[in-house]
């Protein structure tokens, strides 16, 4: 059963416009979400993440919202650069519970020249 | 500089040969963990560490083991791969625990024959 879930596969944004890559979740324990970017051949690496108590989280072009509610979050990017072309997972952990982290299983994300 | 190192970066081996993949880090972390990449799933926990001989199960834990007898470092052990346990790896570190950025190792691509 896929605790997170991130029902695009791929997405292609033209450069300057917004990407906005979905991500949702099914344990309404998760307290802690982050979004990771990952190119070919290299590690993850960390972008941004939101606590529960929160519902945005911003830094510099990268946004995540929270909706709770619907057990649902999106990364924004604003504007998409080419450097942005990657692969993106988001991650949603329950600390107060155990200190597992599940991750989905990412959005391709193609900026267009 | 900060890292992750893992070692080897390639590997080719056969069914039943033990092996153990490296992992170590230099920014004294707490928390350590191993994942397991494939097409189409993601990335998956193996296993984590919150500290020094305190190790614990990810989601995909069986046929790996690993231990943590210093703070450095979290190898992974296969104690006899099988064809299903090809795949890409990656070490990965945080501070305290999955809810903190974690750093990522540059991975280690392991093929069972």
């Amino acid at each position: 059963d896929q605790q997170v879930k991130q029902n695009s596969p791929s997405l292609s944004v033209q450069e300057g416009r917004i990407s906005i890559l979905n991500c949702d979740y099914t344990n309404s324990m998760f307290d802690y979400f982050l979004w990771y970017k990952k190119y070919p051949a290299e590690g993850p690496t960390f972008l941004i993440s939101i606590s529960s108590i929160k519902d945005k989280n911003e830094d510099g072009r990268f946004t995540v919202f929270l909706n709770k509610s619907a057990k649902h979050l999106s990364l924004h990017i604003v504007p998409s650069q080419p450097g942005d072309s990657a692969v993106y997972f988001c991650a949603a952990s329950d600390v107060n519970r155990d200190d597992k982290i599940i991750f989905g299983k990412g959005t391709r994300l193609h900026i267009l020249p | 500089e900060a890292q992750v190192t893992q070692n080897p970066r390639y590997l080719i081996t056969v069914t039943g040969k033990k092996l153990t993949v490296t992992c170590s880090q230099n920014m004294n972390h707490e928390y350590m963990s191993w994942y397991r990449q494939d097409p189409g799933l993601g990335l998956r926990q193996i296993y984590y560490s919150m500290n020094v001989e305190v190790t614990d199960k990810g989601d995909v834990p069986e046929g790996y083991k690993v231990s943590r007898k210093e703070k450095r470092n979290f190898p992974l052990i296969l104690e006899s791969p099988s064809p299903n346990q090809t795949s890409l790896y990656f070490c990965a570190s945080s501070l305290t625990g999955p809810s903190y950025e974690q750093y990522f190792g540059p991975g280690t691509r392991l093929t069972v024959t």
